[in-house]
């Protein structure tokens, strides 16, 4: 079964709102996190890392004030998508590190709609 | 810092035949190599991956894939495509840092698959 849980799957917003996305690891205490995005006929692009107890590390481009990143727990990591425009509607997805020697477990995605 | 190069973005095969998808990274030391599949609409799948030790890798659904160093390639092979298979492809890289891996997918290939 599933080790990440993502959630919602898909979530429509109307422009300006905001939405949180919710990155869980069901059987794995994670003290990092990262989250990807994918706009459409692309390829996954890494946004940023989430880190539990301190502040989530940023790519290059990424805007901090605009995808607020919060790891919560161990378990848990949350990104919200603040006054949502059209051009932030993609494909968001997290993973979930396990190691050095370990593949990263992927959550399920979750697709975002801004109209 | 890594990267991946997938040279070709779309590829037809006629079911049955042969298959193979090309990838190539750049990485200062040991790579950790992997092949994921994303169905349309889904998350990612993971097909095989390369730590160390033999360099002809199995992975699931019948997909092997061959490490060369010399080369810098990871090339995805499957004997005989089934029209389940179509779907798009990412290679990844890996980079051991702080005891996880931070992935970077290379730009997809699109598999279709005819009768």
């Amino acid at each position: 079964g599933a080790v990440v849980s993502q959630h919602p799957s898909w979530v429509i917003c109307k422009s300006g709102t905001s939405v949180k996305i919710e990155c869980r690891s069901l059987d794995f205490q994670a003290t990092t996190m990262f989250w990807y995005r994918q706009f459409p006929k692309q390829s996954l692009m890494l946004m940023a890392t989430s880190n539990e107890g301190s502040k989530a590390t940023y790519e290059q481009g990424v805007e901090k004030d605009k995808f607020l990143i919060n790891h919560a727990s161990l378990t848990l990591s949350t990104l919200t998508v603040t006054s949502a425009h059209p051009e932030d509607s993609s494909f968001y997805i997290c993973s979930v590190p396990r190691g050095r020697y370990t593949e990263a477990f992927f959550g399920q995605g979750t697709r975002l709609t801004v109209v | 810092a890594q990267s991946v190069t997938q040279p070709d973005i779309h590829i037809t095969v006629s079911e049955g035949a042969s298959l193979e998808l090309r990838c190539n990274y750049s990485y200062g030391a040991t790579p950790y190599l992997f092949w994921y599949v994303q169905s349309p609409g889904q998350g990612l799948q993971l097909l095989l991956k390369y730590f160390s030790g033999d360099t002809l890798v199995q992975g699931i659904k019948g997909f092997e894939a061959e490490f060369k160093r010399s080369q810098s390639s990871f090339n995805l092979r499957k004997p005989s495509v089934h029209w389940s298979d179509a779907a798009e492809y990412f290679c990844a890289v890996g980079a051991g840092s702080g005891g996880y891996q931070k992935v970077t997918f290379g730009t997809g290939t699109k598999l279709q698959v005819i009768p």
